[in-house]
């Protein structure tokens, strides 16, 4: 089944202590980008890799970094977490540059809670 | 850069009733795609609906429609014969049709339907 996941599904932690998201696409997609949302806000983008190696900050990208390491992986790492990204992180995923207007499928979301 | 608005924060409708959901968006390009995603409480993001700004014909998918206007840059769904399973927030997003850069999504804030039975 196509799909993309995304692990952990809710995570409560604290201030300062490092933390990773994962993000797994079984789709051969080139394009993956991570997404938060919040109330009131819609999603915006964080960082977004158009292939292996290349990765790029979007809209709101202090306070977190991201790797691309392989095609099906994209993490999203937090190393300082502090309350205000407490959030609902998205992953998603198309494929690149056929034409344009490949469809974003989604992750089922992750909810980070950080006191 | 483009930004998408979403007038509406709720909005709600008896079953079996038609709806329609409002987007607007700006933008200089000429080319591009708009989308509707629904988000139902299980926060899942679904697409409904893809519209290509350079196809004048409305796109549908069953019981969903749009109405796209491209000079007054306004992208509204219907729903029709709306269900309890239509429920959820609708997000209204644009993409740019270049290949060549980022192809983020930028949403609207979102409209809350709710179904009334």
């Amino acid at each position: 089944e196509a799909q993309v996941t995304q692990n952990p599904r809710y995570l409560i932690t604290v201030t300062g202590k490092k933390l990773t998201v994962t993000c797994s696409q079984n789709m051969n997609h080139e394009y993956m980008s991570w997404y938060r949302q919040d109330p009131g806000l819609g999603l915006r983008q964080i960082y977004y890799s158009m292939n292996v190696e290349v990765t790029d900050k979007g809209d709101v990208p202090e306070g977190y970094k991201v790797s691309r390491k392989e095609k099906r992986n994209f993490p999203l790492i937090l190393e300082s977490p502090s309350p205000n990204q407490t959030s609902l992180y998205f992953c998603a995923s198309s494929f690149h540059g056929l034409g344009g207007g490949e469809t974003q499928y989604f992750g089922p979301g992750t909810r980070l809670l950080v006191l | 850069a483009q930004t998408v608005t979403q007038s509406q924060p709720e909005m709600s409708v008896q079953e079996a009733e038609t709806v329609t959901l409002s987007c607007t968006y700006d933008t200089s390009e000429s080319d591009y795609y708009l989308f509707w995603y629904k988000q139902p409480p299980s926060r899942q993001m679904i697409l409904v609906i893809r519209q290509e700004a350079y196809k004048q014909q409305n796109a549908t998918e069953n019981r969903f429609s749009v109405n796209f206007q491209k000079a007054a840059k306004s992208f509204s769904l219907k729903i029709s014969d709306s269900q309890l399973g239509d429920a959820a927030m609708y997000f209204c997003a644009y993409r740019s049709a270049s290949t060549f850069g980022n192809e983020k999504l930028t949403f609207g804030t979102g409209t809350r339907l709710t179904i009334i039975p």
